[in-house]
């Protein structure tokens, strides 16, 4: 069964910084694009950052320069490192498979930046 | 303000067809596969359609997607109690190199 599981969510202040885990089991992981996508409580989802089987990256203007997508193959995991947090980047974060769509989700992790 | 535009909310009575609308441009939509994911309250979404139409597995074929220009659909006929959810477009933007997403419609069965 494939299946992706988040963590290190938690509350940060203003300014400060968070590393997000993404476990993945139940398919050949290196083999895939993989994303992170965001969702604020009560409101709609917003992509955030995508890596590619190759390692190539790409990220949403909103958080450019801020948050740092990587992947570590032989532990099938994928990490997004969140420096600078501002009180809009508080939401549910989710990562997800790159294969026709996003598919797979996880679970998703709540990251809360306030002071 | 969402790159893709959705109506905020749709609704239906049981056993009707309904249909979603997503527009956007010719960076996103007008080049590039929609994709559509159907999202319940405090769960994760699920991708619904893949490359403008296609369904995955496991997917009723209730669900259609459909691709015009620059705009896409989703439609869904007769209408169940159980397809109360938010509704996503996304596809990939040229000009911002990345995805994106549509503001969502919730739709209400009545």
């Amino acid at each position: 069964e494939v299946q992706l599981v988040e963590s290190g969510g938690g509350l940060v202040q203003p300014g400060g910084s968070l590393r997000l885990s993404c476990a993945a089991s139940g398919f050949t992981f290196s083999s895939y694009d993989m994303h992170w996508v965001r969702q604020p409580t009560g409101k709609g989802l917003e992509w955030v950052s995508g890596i590619g089987s190759a390692g190539d990256t790409y990220y949403a203007g909103s958080v450019k320069g801020r948050f740092t997508i990587s992947r570590e193959n032989a532990k099938n995991s994928l990490y997004l490192q969140m420096n600078s947090l501002r009180a809009g980047d508080t939401a549910v974060y989710y990562c997800a498979r790159g294969s026709e769509g996003f598919d797979p989700w996880g679970q998703g992790t709540l990251v809360t930046v306030s002071s | 303000q969402s790159v893709l535009t959705q109506p905020p909310s749709a609704s239906g009575t049981p056993g009707q067809r309904v249909t979603i609308s997503c527009s956007g441009s010719s960076s996103n939509i007008g080049s590039k596969n929609v994709y559509w994911y159907q999202q319940f309250p405090g769960t994760a979404p699920k991708v619904l359609i893949y490359r403008n139409d296609q369904r995955p597995s496991g997917v009723p074929d209730r669900f259609s997607g459909s691709k015009s220009g620059t705009s896409a659909s989703l439609a869904i006929s007769g209408l169940r109690s159980e397809d109360e959810a938010d509704y996503y477009c996304a596809a990939w933007d040229d000009s911002l190199s990345g995805h994106v997403f549509g503001g969502g419609t919730k739709l209400t069965v009545l």
